[in-house]
């Protein structure tokens, strides 16, 4: 048990869909992120909250947008996305942004058609 | 950015003690060494962090010269569930330093066999 849940754990979407992906955790930590493992390529860092606030984008293309409720929760909302887009998508959760022990959920595998 | 180098792959037996080297020769001052497990369809897994010299924790023992400029991921006795891949992680975690400093690179794939 990480303390990170991810829901959905697979969603499969059309190109002109909306969806969104859900993370919880559980652990009182205080920032969230979303990486992207798009297969046999290093995981790329999305977004990163630190207390609800967004201190990083990583040149995401608006076609993702996150939402950050509370330090528990993390959203990643996708609309018109592109095939290119599928892949496992991870949020993870540290004590704060400066931490590099970060635990991870279990992902959300992704497939846009 | 510290940029790290580790094999791609490498293969062991059960019982065998494995040992994995990044080489991150730039290390600046501040930057601290952090390694991570992953296995398929699932999330990267925090194993072991250090600065200097060895850390040794419950699941793995942490090797760093003097020089900083290489470390090395010893994993005592593997068993077959230790196939995964490992990354080595480098970057500044004092207070002001920026989490898009932390970069997976493309791991370790370790592939253990009975």
């Amino acid at each position: 048990e990480t303390g990170v849940t991810q829901t959905p754990r697979h969603l499969v979407m059309g190109m002109t869909n909306k969806k969104s992906l859900k993370c919880e955790q559980h652990l009182g930590h205080n920032a969230m992120y979303w990486y992207k493992q798009s297969a046999k390529k290093p995981l790329e860092l999305m977004f990163v909250y630190n207390f609800k606030e967004q201190t990083e984008n990583n040149s995401v293309p608006s076609r993702f947008s996150p939402e950050c409720p509370n330090s528990s929760h993390l959203f990643l909302h996708l609309h018109t996305l592109q095939p290119e887009d599928s892949a496992l998508y991870l949020c993870a959760s540290s004590q704060d942004s400066q931490a590099y022990e970060q635990y991870f959920g279990p992902g959300t595998r992704l497939t846009v058609t | 950015l510290a940029k790290t180098t580790q094999p791609i792959s490498m293969d062991s037996y059960e019982g065998q003690e494995v040992n994995i080297t990044c080489s991150h020769n730039n290390i600046a001052t501040n930057d601290y060494i952090t390694w991570y497990q992953q296995f398929p369809s699932q999330g990267p897994r925090f194993i072991i962090q250090g600065y200097k010299t060895k850390v040794t924790n419950e699941v793995a023992s942490l090797f760093i010269p003097a020089d900083r400029k290489s470390s090395t991921l010893s994993l005592p006795r593997v068993s077959l569930s230790d196939t995964a891949v490992y990354y080595c992680l480098v970057g500044d975690i004092v207070r002001g330093g920026s989490a898009s400093k932390i970069i997976f690179g493309s791991g370790t794939r370790l592939s253990i066999r009975p």
